[in-house]
This record gives C-alpha cells, structure tokens and sequence, in this order.
C-alpha cells in the first residue's frame, strides 16, 4: 500500500497571505488528523477528521480549519498566515475503528511565512 | 490535561551500545502509547504501538514496555547502530474514543561509529 502523501512539500508564503494544505491517507483508512511541529512547541495537535466530520480539535485559533472528502482526503486551510505559522505540518491516517488505531505520518508540509 | 515528558532530552552513545529512552505521562487514563522515530526534517516513523492492557511490545532490535498505573514507558534498543541516529518520540491517546495524540518532546539520539 502506498503511504501518506502530502503535498505540497515545500511552501513559501507571505503574512496576511492564506494557504491550503492537501493530505490523502492509506488506501482504507478513514481517519485524518493534524499536527502542527516548531522547534519552540514540539508537535501539537490541530484537528482529526472521522468520515468527513470533524471529531477533535485542539487548541488552535480559527484562522486554522480543515475539511475531509468522501475519499477521505483531506485538506487544511490557514488564513491570515502570521510569521508564528512557520513549520512543519504532518498529517497522520489511521483506520479510525475501535481498533489498534495505529497513526501512520506523512512527509510533512515545510510551510515558511516571510 | 495530559503531560508527556521524555528522559534524556539527548544521549549520544558508541555504537553497539543497549541504551533505553524514557517517557512519562501525567494522566494513565490512556487508550494507548506509540513510540516514533523522526529523522531531520523528514515525518514520523512508527516503530512500536502498545495498547493500554498490553505490557510490551517487541520488533527487532527494539522493545517497549508500558507501566499505566505509574504512568511509565521505556523503549528498549539493543546493539545500537549509527542508523538508529534520530529523535525518538513517545505519543499517548486518551482513554475516551476520538481523542488525540499528546506527543512528548522527544530524546535526540546519537550513534556514534
């Protein structure tokens, strides 16, 4: 089975800017969350999406939201980028049952706010 | 709310070396515990995932035990090699259905040849 892909890899935007992030799962899983990873702040949970609803959020401000599609890919949007949105984005699939839910990570998405 | 910690925050040893990596976590109310590698820049890597009635788990060289009641993990590595040069990170799951990952901030390993 092919992994998780993400792209784009590499992002380079400018503040006030928006950006959308795209994310497609292991083939059969239906579960998507998001992670967010800094230097200062270690990874830290942004959203996890469950057959297109949202089922946990964390403690991020608005400007951060995400979708899910019926082929359970997904995608996260940031508005209004702020230089403090500079990192590493991953996104992690799972099965999503009640299962082992094991996550398995993507590459990530390199995101730079200049 | 859920702390994760990891002891030592980095450890370099010579190769060959068994070494053990510690994580602790606040609340033992857990689902369950993965332990991942991450290489510079790059994602996650799982390596082991030990559900909360399960003691331990082992692939290949690496073996993970979980205590919940003292809200303990360690991952076990032995005969060390530079390849095993990464950031190791330990990530609990409530208990509660649906809830998400809290990730500790990692033990910076070194291999050295």
């Amino acid at each position: 089975k092919a992994g998780v892909t993400q792209t784009p890899r590499y992002l380079i935007k400018t503040r006030g800017q928006q950006v959308t992030l795209s994310c497609s799962p292991i083939s059969g899983h239906r579960s998507v969350s998001w992670y967010q990873q800094t230097p200062g702040q270690g990874l830290q949970f942004l959203f996890e999406y469950f057959s297109e609803t949202q089922r946990n959020k964390g403690n991020f401000p608005g400007r951060f939201s995400g979708r899910q599609f019926s082929n359970s890919r997904s995608e996260m949007n940031v508005s209004t980028l702020e230089l403090g949105d500079s990192a590493l984005y991953l996104c992690a699939s799972g099965e999503g049952g009640s299962s082992s839910y094991e996550q398995y990570f993507g590459p990530g998405t390199r995101l730079t706010v200049t | 709310k859920q702390e994760v910690t990891q002891i030592p925050a980095a450890l370099s040893v010579p190769e060959g070396e068994n070494l053990v990596l510690n994580c602790s976590f606040t609340d033992s109310a857990i689902y369950n515990l993965q332990w991942f590698r991450q290489d510079p820049g790059k994602g996650l890597t799982s390596l082991l995932l030990i559900q909360s009635s399960q003691r331990e788990q082992t692939s290949g060289r690496l073996n993970a035990s979980l205590d919940k009641s003292s809200g303990r993990s360690t991952l076990y590595i032995a005969a060390s090699q530079p390849g095993d040069s990464a950031t190791y990170l330990c990530a609990v799951r409530g208990g509660n259905y649906g809830q998400n990952f809290v990730f500790g901030p990692g033990t910076r390993l070194s291999v050295l040849p």
